[in-house]
């Protein structure tokens, strides 16, 4: 294990609904971040955190809200998505947020939008 | 524009056989290089590093090399196993936060019996 837990796994919603994606972290680690992954193309970052503290939004549109209570806790709260928004959401940690630092991720959350 | 390349997109090798992943980058300037090991239906996981002033580095039967000049990069897999059946994928980052990351798009390798 990574040390970083994300639920749940896998999630169907239809594009009226409203879910979030938790992320928790147990590596003491004060960076986290959303990675959204879909087929044959690379990871997009969409949020950074540091310190409890928003530091990088990625133009992400405004249906994917984040909330960081603390250091240790990341969620990802998603209303009225499209079906594009369908991929693996990947949650991730590093120390302190610095130059090349070693991202641990978690499992992914595989979202299907209908 | 920042870009990461990995060729092939996917391979199949039989157990035992070795193989060379490669990742061209132009990330410039450049801070170092990962190599991250995807299996299926879970998150990617850092297999190395390489800072500039590096040429070779292993873990266990995996050895990435650099060259910073030509902006390349190989994962060679020895002695493959089943378990190594998983998508690789290279990772390039610039100065600046750990956000500043250029990922590639993977090479999925499959190894069968």
């Amino acid at each position: 294990e990574t040390g970083v837990t994300q639920t749940p796994r896998h999630l169907v919603m239809g594009m009226t609904n409203k879910k979030s994606l938790k992320c928790e972290q147990h590596l003491g680690h004060n960076a986290m971040y959303w990675y959204k992954q879909s087929a044959k193309k690379p990871l997009e970052l969409m949020f950074v955190y540091n310190f409890k503290e928003q530091t990088e939004n990625n133009s992400v549109p405004s249906r994917f809200s984040p909330e960081c209570p603390n250091s240790s806790h990341l969620f990802l709260h998603l209303h009225t998505l499209q079906p594009e928004d369908s991929a693996l959401y990947l949650c991730a940690s590093s120390q302190d947020g610095g130059r090349g630092e070693k991202l641990f991720f978690g499992s992914g959350t595989q979202l299907s939008v209908l | 524009k920042n870009q990461v390349e990995q060729s092939p997109q996917s391979l199949i090798i039989l157990e035992g056989k070795n193989c060379t992943l490669q990742c061209n980058y132009t990330v410039s300037p450049f801070s170092n290089l990962r190599w991250y090991k995807q299996d299926t239906g879970r998150g990617p996981v850092s297999l190395t590093i390489m800072t500039f002033s590096e040429n070779t580095k292993s873990n266990g039967r995996y050895t990435a090399t650099l060259d910073a000049d030509t902006k390349q990069s190989s994962l060679h897999i020895t002695a493959s196993q089943l378990s190594d059946s998983a998508s690789y994928i290279c990772v390039v980052s610039g100065p600046g936060t750990a956000s500043k990351l250029t990922f590639g798009t993977g090479t999925r390798l499959q190894v069968t019996l």
